[in-house]
């Protein structure tokens, strides 16, 4: 069974840009979560999609967005990018209420 | 922030040597997990722990959630040179929300 699959995997932008981040889970997994992970403040949680639902939502500003779509798949937006945007995004996956399962991340430079 | 206080955050082995590294936190939770990541991955699951005492084993991995619900060790026996990384525990907040420690780095002298 083919893992969670993030992508673009590097992305470079500049201040004021926005981005569009994908992730594919886990064949048969309905909950997508992603993570921003930064040296600084270590892995933090953004927000979790179930059915097409946000179920849950971390301490972030609402420049961070995400959607997820009928078949699972989610992305997450960061408009109005900062430096501090800087970061591995992760995405995970799990079935239901169970152990999540992490792709590759996306490493996002801001410029 | 983070809400679970990992220690020790490095560490510096010789090959062949047992570690441990251990996760305390204030608030209870019913779910503990440890992960592991390598240089520009994502993190990779080693042991999962569900119930209140239970010790669970993998390979040379073995993972105990405390009595409390409130803390979690991990040890690895026998080191070898590919457990080089960051390990992480981590905990499940309400519904698919981890809360993570800051990692403990491991570094493997041959």
């Amino acid at each position: 069974k083919a893992g969670v699959t993030q992508t673009p995997r590097y992305l470079i932008k500049t201040r004021g840009q926005q981005v569009t981040l994908s992730c594919s889970p886990i064949s048969g997994h309905r909950s997508v979560s992603w993570y921003q992970q930064t040296p600084g403040q270590g892995l933090q949680f953004l927000f979790e999609y179930f059915s097409e639902t946000q179920r849950n939502k971390g301490n972030f500003p609402g420049r961070f967005s995400g959607r997820q779509f009928s078949n699972s798949r989610s992305e997450m937006n960061v408009s109005t990018l900062e430096l501090g945007d800087s970061a591995l995004y992760l995405c995970a996956s799990s079935m239901l209420q169970d152990t999540q399962y992490f792709g590759p991340g996306t490493r996002l430079t801001v410029l | 922030g983070q809400q679970l206080n990992q220690s020790p955050q490095s560490m510096f082995i010789q090959e062949g040597e047992d570690v441990s590294m251990n996760c305390t936190s204030s608030s209870i939770f019913n779910t503990w997990l440890w992960y592991k990541q390598d240089p520009g991955e994502g993190p990779v699951l080693l042991i999962a722990l569900y119930k209140a005492g239970e010790l669970t084993s993998n390979g040379r991995l073995t993972a105990q959630f405390g009595i409390t619900r409130k803390d979690s060790f991990l040890n690895i026996s026998a080191s070898i040179p590919s457990d080089v990384g960051i390990y992480f525990c981590a905990a499940l907040q309400g519904a698919q929300k981890l809360v993570f420690g800051q990692g403990t780095r491991l570094t493997i002298n041959p």
